[in-house]
C-alpha cells in the first residue's frame, strides 16, 4: 500500500489476555519500528527491526511484550498477560534503513486494557 | 530516559499568530525531523533537516537546525485553526545509526 497499515485500529482486551497489534510497512522499507504513546505523552521506543539485522530490542518494558518480522515485511507485536498501564496508541512506523532516513508512521493501534 | 528537551509543553494562541518551539539536548544529532500529530493520527513529517545550520521551509513552517547540532527550532507563522495538534521533534543521534529519539511533544491550541 501507499502507507503504513496498523490494524486493529481499536482493540479493547480483559486484563491478563494476550493481544497481537499487526502493522504492514511501506513497500520496500526495510526498517521497522514500533513505538508506544501513552495518553497525552511522547513517543516512547520499542522495538526496531533492520533487514536480516537481530533486532533491537532495547525499548521493550518487560518480557510480556515480544514482536516479529516475517519475511523482512509484515511485523507483529504480542503483549502478554496484558496490564491496565499497558493501555497506549502503539504506533508503527518504517524506513529504507538508509542512516538519518526520515520514517512514516501509520495512524496506530488504540489498545485499552480493562 | 529521555535525551530530548521539547518546549514548550503546550501553547494557546491567538488564529494569526506565530509561533515558535524548540528541542535541544546535551547529545549531537545528525539529523533533526519535525512531526505533527493530529488527534487519532500518527504523526506525520513536517519538516526534515540533514546539516548543521540548515534552514528550511514548508509554506508556513520553517524549521533550523541549529549549528551546535544538538538543537532545533520550529516556526509557524500566521497560525489557523487546522494548526493544532501535537508537534514533536525528532532526530538521529550521532553513533545511534538509524533510531530516532523523540521530544515530549508540544501541544498547540488555536482559538479562532
Amino acid at each position: 500500500g501507499a502507507g503504513v497499515s496498523q490494524s486493529p485500529s481499536n482493540k479493547v482486551t480483559e486484563k491478563g489476555k494476550d493481544v497481537e497489534l499487526r502493522c504492514d510497512p511501506i513497500s520496500g522499507h526495510t526498517a521497522l519500528y514500533w513505538y508506544r504513546q501513552s495518553l497525552g505523552q511522547g513517543l516512547e521506543f520499542l522495538i526496531y527491526f533492520q533487514g536480516n539485522s537481530a533486532p533491537d530490542k532495547s525499548g521493550l518494558p518487560s518480557d510480556r511484550f515480544s514482536a516479529e518480522r516475517t519475511g523482512g515485511s509484515v511485523s507483529t507485536l504480542t503483549i502478554q498477560r496484558t496490564q491496565q498501564e499497558d493501555s497506549a496508541v502503539y504506533l508503527c512506523a518504517s524506513s529504507t534503513g538508509d542512516i538519518g532516513n526520515t520514517i512514516y508512521f501509520g495512524e496506530g493501534s488504540w489498545l485499552t486494557v480493562v | 530516559g529521555q535525551q530530548l528537551n521539547q518546549s514548550p509543553q503546550s501553547m494557546f494562541i491567538q488564529e494569526g499568530e506565530d509561533v515558535s518551539m524548540n528541542c535541544t539536548s546535551s547529545s549531537i544529532f545528525n539529523t533533526w525531523l519535525w512531526y505533527k500529530q493530529d488527534p487519532g493520527e500518527g504523526p506525520v513529517l513536517l519538516i526534515a533537516l540533514y546539516k548543521a545550520g540548515e534552514l528550511t521551509s514548508n509554506g508556513r513552517l520553517t524549521a533550523q537546525f541549529g549549528i551546535t547540532r544538538k538543537d532545533s527550532f520550529l516556526n509557524i507563522s500566521a497560525s489557523i485553526p487546522s494548526d493544532v495538534g501535537i508537534y514533536f521533534c525528532a532526530g538521529h543521534l550521532n553513533n545511534a545509526g538509524n533510531m530516532l529519539t523523540f521530544g515530549g511533544g508540544t501541544r498547540l491550541m488555536v482559538k479562532p
